[in-house]
Formats: structure tokens, C-alpha cells, sequence
């Protein structure tokens, strides 16, 4: 079964420009996360969607937003580019059935966004 | 103050030794317990998953939690080059309100050299 995949893998952007990165579950897996990785601050929560639906939602500015599709595939997109954004984005797939309590997270390789 | 601390390290010891990963965590409502490894350039995998306090082991690996203190651990036993990686501790609330949120700790690097 294929594993988790983001794209793209690298990405530079300016400040000021708009970002949209793609992730793609597990087959079957119908709840994808979103998480940003950092140095200083590690793995922070994101969102997460379900069925199209964003189901929790993490400390972030309105800036970062994404979207599900009825494939359950995700987008997420970061507008209006700080420095800061700079980071590793992860995207994570599971069941979702419940609730991602006790459902096992897979994730991807991450897409590495570099804003200068 | 971090809801889950965890020392980054970075820890180095040598191949076969015991290496002992801790991390603590403030809020009581956190009921799972999990942790990942991530090596460089790849997305973090789950190790080990536990629910209640006591100890789950899998193979090499013992995963350890007391409730009462706050406090999670893992062990690893015979330790390898290939152990060499990241590793990260988890906690999710339980219920409803959690969907798809794990709360991680900041990370400890771990080098095993030969």
C-alpha cells in the first residue's frame, strides 16, 4: 500500500506571496492533520479534515487554511508569506473513524518551504 | 510553559547501550501516549502507543508511563547505529475533541555510535 505523499518536496518563496502544498493519504484513510515543524518549536498541530470537513484546528493565524476533497486528498495553503513560515509542513493520514483518538497517524515526508 | 516537555539532548551512546528518553506533561487530560521516531528528511513513524500507566514492550523497545507524575518514557535496549534518529512523544486528549491532534514534545536527538 503507498505510504503518505506531499508535494511538492522543496519550496522556495518570497515574503509576501501565497503558498499551497498538496498531500495525499493512505487509500481508505479519510481524516488527513496538518502539522508545522520547526526548530524552535517542534511539531505543531495545524488542522485536521474529515470527510471534507475541518474537524479541530490548532493556534494558527487565519493566514494558514486548507481544504479536503472528496477524495480526501488535502490542500493547505499559507497566504501572505512570513519569514517565520519558514518550516517543515507534514501532513499525516489515518482512518479517522475515531476521531483519531486511538486510529494510528501515518505521516509524509514532509514539504520543506523556505521564504526569504 | 510547553504542555509536554522534553529535553532535545542531543544524546550520544554507544552501540549496545541502554538509552532512556523521557518527557513530562502538564495536563491531566491527556489519556494516549505514543511515540514516533523521525529520521532526517523523512516524516516521523510510530513506535510504541500505550493508554494506561505500566509499562508495553515491543521487542527492544519499552514504553513507560505514570499518570500520577506527568511523566513518560521510553527505553531502548541493545542499542543500534540504525536507532540513530529523532524521537518524539506524543500525548492526545481523550474524547471527542481531539480528532486527529497529537501534541508532541520538542524532540531528542539520539546518535548511536559503533
Amino acid at each position: 500500500k503507498a505510504g503518505v505523499t506531499q508535494t511538492p518536496r522543496y519550496l522556495i518563496k518570497t515574503r509576501g506571496q501565497q503558498v499551497t502544498l498538496s498531500c495525499s493519504p493512505i487509500s481508505g484513510h479519510r481524516s488527513v492533520s496538518w502539522y508545522q515543524q520547526t526548530p524552535g518549536q517542534g511539531l505543531q498541530f495545524l488542522f485536521e479534515y474529515f470527510s471534507e470537513t475541518q474537524r479541530n484546528k490548532g493556534n494558527f493565524p487565519g493566514r494558514f487554511s486548507g481544504r479536503q476533497f472528496s477524495n480526501s486528498r488535502s490542500e493547505m495553503n499559507v497566504s501572505t508569506l512570513e519569514l517565520g513560515d519558514s518550516a517543515l509542513y507534514l501532513c499525516a493520514s489515518s482512518l479517522g473513524a475515531s476521531g483519531g483518538i486511538t486510529d494510528t497517524q501515518y505521516f509524509g515526508p514532509g514539504t520543506r518551504l523556505t521564504v526569504l | 510553559q510547553k504542555e509536554v516537555e522534553q529535553d532535545p539532548g542531543p544524546l550520544s551512546v554507544p552501540e549496545g547501550a541502554i538509552v532512556s528518553l523521557n518527557c513530562t506533561y502538564s495536563n491531566s487530560a491527556f489519556q494516549y501516549f505514543m511515540w514516533y521516531r523521525q529520521y532526517s528528511r523523512k516524516g516521523p513513524e510510530l513506535l510504541m502507543y500505550t493508554y494506561s500507566s505500566g509499562n508495553k514492550e515491543d521487542g527492544r523497545f519499552t514504553a513507560q508511563v505514570d499518570k500520577s507524575s506527568k511523566y513518560i518514557s521510553l527505553f531502548i535496549r541493545d542499542s543500534q547505529p540504525s536507532d540513530s534518529a529523532t524521537y518524539l512523544c506524543a500525548v492526545v486528549v481523550g474524547g471527542g475533541t481531539s480528532y486527529g491532534k497529537l501534541t508532541f514534545g520538542q524532540g531528542t536527538i539520539l546518535t548511536v555510535h559503533p
